[in-house]
């Protein structure tokens, strides 16, 4: 088992849908979370963290389950440019010792 | 925010040569880059760690022999693909992490497609 899953996709939704991406993580020891944005043969973008409170940026909302080890990323109102591989980053260690694990990445098709 | 510079984007070479790829934070120090490999539609693949001023740290299966990793400060970090074949093709990132200060964020470079012919 990988030691951050998600689903592969791809997702297909038309503009102005919600959406939602889910994480989930094995390590109990993870200490960051985040989502990056990868556009095709491009480099990953950090899109967001994730905090336990839950945080909102736009249209972009992550969560954070630390109890289920779960991260999940709802996009509302879709964009046709919000098309995209969307990658669940988890962090292990600190500052002189990070971890960091990717997940496989979710893609995202917006259709018009 | 942190900007990584990655260079070349773009090199094509002939099987047997060696290529060598820079990664430099502009405006940042970071203690530690890490080089990743990216297959057409597949997911990155961490190759290594670069710890500035000490040995990369390998993940199974990436021979530190063909991939020659050099951290020479804490700006620049350089992965050699050392005589290169049609296989080694593939799309190379580096990030980087803050020295100080950090949650852990990682910041990109551009990728460097590589093209073995």
């Amino acid at each position: 088992r990988k030691e951050v899953e998600q689903d592969p996709g791809p997702f297909n939704v038309p503009e102005g849908a919600t959406v939602a991406f889910n994480c989930t993580y094995s390590n109990s020891a993870s200490q960051s979370f985040f989502w990056y944005r990868q556009d095709c043969r491009k480099e990953p973008k950090l899109l967001m963290s994730v905090y336990s409170s839950g945080n909102e940026d736009g249209r972009f909302t992550a969560q954070l389950n630390r109890a289920s080890q779960y991260i999940s990323l709802l996009i509302r109102d879709s964009k046709l440019s919000d098309s995209a591989t969307y990658l669940c980053v988890v962090n292990r260690g600190n500052t002189g010792g990070f971890k960091t694990i990717f997940g496989a990445g979710t893609r995202l098709f917006v259709k018009a | 925010g942190a900007v990584v510079s990655q260079h070349p984007s773009w090199v094509i070479c002939k099987s047997g040569t060696s290529v060598k790829i820079e990664c430099r934070s502009l405006d940042f120090q970071a203690t530690t880059m890490f080089w990743y490999r990216q297959f057409p539609k597949q997911s990155l693949m961490l190759m290594a760690t670069s710890n500035e001023g000490s040995k990369a740290t390998y993940e199974q299966g990436v021979e530190k022999d063909k991939f020659l990793i050099n951290h020479a400060s804490l700006t620049l970090s350089t992965l050699t693909v050392t005589s290169a074949h049609p296989e080694d093709s593939s799309f190379y990132i580096c990030s980087a992490v803050l020295a100080t200060g950090s949650t852990g964020e990682l910041f990109f470079g551009e990728g460097s497609r590589l093209t073995v012919l």
